[in-house]
Order: C-alpha cells, then structure tokens, then sequence
C-alpha cells in the first residue's frame, strides 16, 4: 500500500519556467510534509518543509502548497533553472515518529 | 561537522558474499536509518534505530542485519547476497525531537551482486 503517491514520474521543464510536482497521502495522521532533493550521485538533501497548520510556505523560488481537505501537496519551482535539474522526493510523517514515508521520486529535468 | 559518512562508496559481491556498510554520524543525533533506492522506486527503509542498543524492521528487511552499539554508529550486513540486494543504500540520522524531523543523509554507497 502505497501511502504517498507522488507524480509526475519524470518531468521536462525549459528553463525560466514552472515546475510543480505533486503528492497525496492517505493517513491523515500525518502533520510533517517535507520536500527532499537529489543531485546525481549525492543523497538526499532537505529543500522546503509544511505542517498542515499553514496553506503555503514560501523559500526562495520554491514553494509547498498545502491542501488538508484534498489531502494533497504539491512542490512549485518558480523561474527554474538548469541547476534545479534533479530528483524530488516528497514524504510524510508522523508527528513524534521521524519514520517519513516517501513518494516515489519526480526526476526532473529543466533545459536552458 | 562531517555529517553523515559512509564507506565504501562502490562494492561489487559475488553472490553469497557478505559484507557490512559501515555508517557514521556526527551530529548526536538519535535517529538513524538504512534505506535502499531502486530506480522508479524511492526510499525503501530497511532499519531504523531511535538510539543506542535499539533497533527495529522498516519495510523491506530481509537479508539484512544491524546493530547499534553507540550513537555514532550504524552498520548494515548482508549475510548472503543476492542479485536482488544490487540498489544504492543510503545511511541518515535525525534528532528525533520536535515535530517532524529533517533527515540527514549520507552519500550512499552503490552495491553490484553479481
């Protein structure tokens, strides 16, 4: 059972423009939403991360729309760049717990 | 700080070999984890530890061990490898206090069983 399901897969974006991936989750026990990135070769890094107290967290040019109703989130990438070219996990946790549960990952690729 | 390490960084098994990846954090911090990432497939956990001489089962445990004699450390064995073990394997700590928890993760060790 796949409690957070991340899409796309795999997304092309040119560079300047905007990246959104997308995440839903089922328990809605969950109140820890973080955004993870990977470079090639690295591990993951923490990029942004919500509670569900708050719609919307902004960081620079990313930002984490929140939707408890619809129990979805979503990753924007504002004005993107080739160097924002990797893999994006989104993941879920309980609060107290600090055993996230991951999406399958979101390669994306931003082309100058 | 060097945060999290990890050695070796490549290794390639012939099957049925066994061999531990070693894992090392300086942050104090209390959680650590052992995760596997296959392509198309994110971070499957395999243990996890909430601190010294406490260890438990993530998802995918089997044919892996660990241990956790002191904070630091973290190690992860493979008894008897097997084709199906071939993924890149990645240490991360946490504080384990607050609410959420960012993870620190390591660089990942990359794992043929041939």
């Amino acid at each position: 059972q796949q409690q957070v399901k991340q899409s796309p897969q795999s997304l092309i974006v040119q560079k300047g423009g905007i990246s959104i991936i997308n995440c839903a989750y089922e328990n809605t026990a969950f109140d820890y939403f973080p955004w993870y990135q990977q470079f090639p070769g690295k591990g993951p890094a923490l990029l942004i991360a919500i509670r569900p107290d708050v719609s919307e967290k902004k960081e620079g040019r990313f930002t984490i729309s929140f939707n408890k109703s619809a129990k979805q989130f979503s990753l924007h990438i504002m004005d993107s760049q080739p160097g924002d070219s990797a893999t994006y996990f989104c993941a879920a946790s309980l609060g107290g717990s600090y055993i996230p549960t991951f999406g399958r990952g979101t390669s994306l690729i931003v082309h100058p | 700080n060097a945060g999290v390490t990890q050695t070796p960084k490549f290794r390639i098994l012939k099957i049925g070999q066994s061999m531990t990846l070693q894992c090392t954090q300086d942050m104090n911090h209390n959680y650590m984890y052992w995760y596997r990432q296959d392509p198309g497939m994110g971070l499957k956990l395999i243990y996890y530890s909430v601190g010294a001489g406490i260890t438990d089962k993530g998802e995918v445990p089997n044919g892996y061990n660990v241990s956790r004699s002191t904070t630091e450390d973290f190690p992860l064995r493979l008894e008897l490898a097997a084709p199906s073990q071939t993924s890149v394997y990645f240490c991360a700590s946490s504080l384990g206090q607050g609410i959420g928890g960012e993870q620190y993760f390591g660089p990942g060790t990359r794992l043929t069983v041939t």
